[in-house]
């Protein structure tokens, strides 16, 4: 089984300040992403990366960036946190095989205040 | 127009009813097709993908239709712990490979 391993479950961190949330997947997967979720916005992405140190931006990438300096490790930075950042975040995987589906880690959930 | 729709729901049943969803995608060269499941405060779930052929996993099936360009998921004997949202999710959906979510179909089953 795929494991997706997300670094923290619950986090709350101060207005400016910058944030880390880092992912992690056992399954040797090249494709990573990280999502936000709210409600009635249904899951928005932010970033992916389909090799390392490869990364393309999603829909939403503003006031974020991420990193992939390891095939397994997709981090994503909140440069300065700010409380429109508020949300659940999901890393996900998938193979390079793209007709696959998705791997979720349990997801974090932020808050800025 | 929106690359994956769903009804939002939410849709109220009660306990051993059947219950249908559809969903909708844009791109008639779309890859590939899945139903997740979340729960309240959860990461999504892989409930089944679906085969053109349509599938059946327990009280579950999935089917495609390809020349209407939806997907349906049929639950029957609905329980209590099908209650829960219902995510429709579609690979090539907005031109190339990346997995393009619907917002979700909400499920409520009642005693």
């Amino acid at each position: 089984d795929v494991k997706v391993t997300q670094s923290s479950r619950y986090l709350v961190k101060r207005t400016g300040e910058k944030v880390f949330l880092e992912c992690v997947q056992d399954m040797d997967h090249e494709n990573m992403f990280w999502y936000r979720q709210d409600p009635g916005l249904g899951l928005r992405l932010i970033y992916f990366s389909y090799d390392v140190k490869m990364k393309e931006k999603g829909d939403i990438p503003e006031g974020y960036s991420v990193s992939r300096e390891k095939k397994e490790r997709f981090s994503l930075i909140l440069e300065s946190a700010s409380t429109n950042q508020t949300s659940m975040y999901l890393c996900a995987t998938f193979p390079e095989s793209r007709n696959q589906p998705q791997h979720f880690g349990d997801g974090t959930r932020l808050s800025i205040l | 127009r929106k690359e994956v729709e769903q009804d939002p729901g939410p849709f109220n049943v009660p306990e051993g009813a059947t219950v249908a969803f559809n969903c909708t995608y844009s791109n008639s060269a779309s890859q590939s097709f899945f139903w997740y499941r979340q729960d309240c405060r959860k990461e999504p779930k892989l409930l089944m993908s679906v085969y053109s052929s349509g599938n059946e996993d327990g009280r579950f099936t999935a089917q495609l239709n390809r020349a209407s360009q939806y997907i349906s998921l049929l639950i029957r004997d609905s329980k209590l712990s099908d209650s829960a949202t219902y995510l429709c999710v579609v690979n090539g959906a907005g031109g190339s490979y990346i997995p393009t979510f619907g917002r979700g179909t909400s499920l409520i089953v009642h005693p």
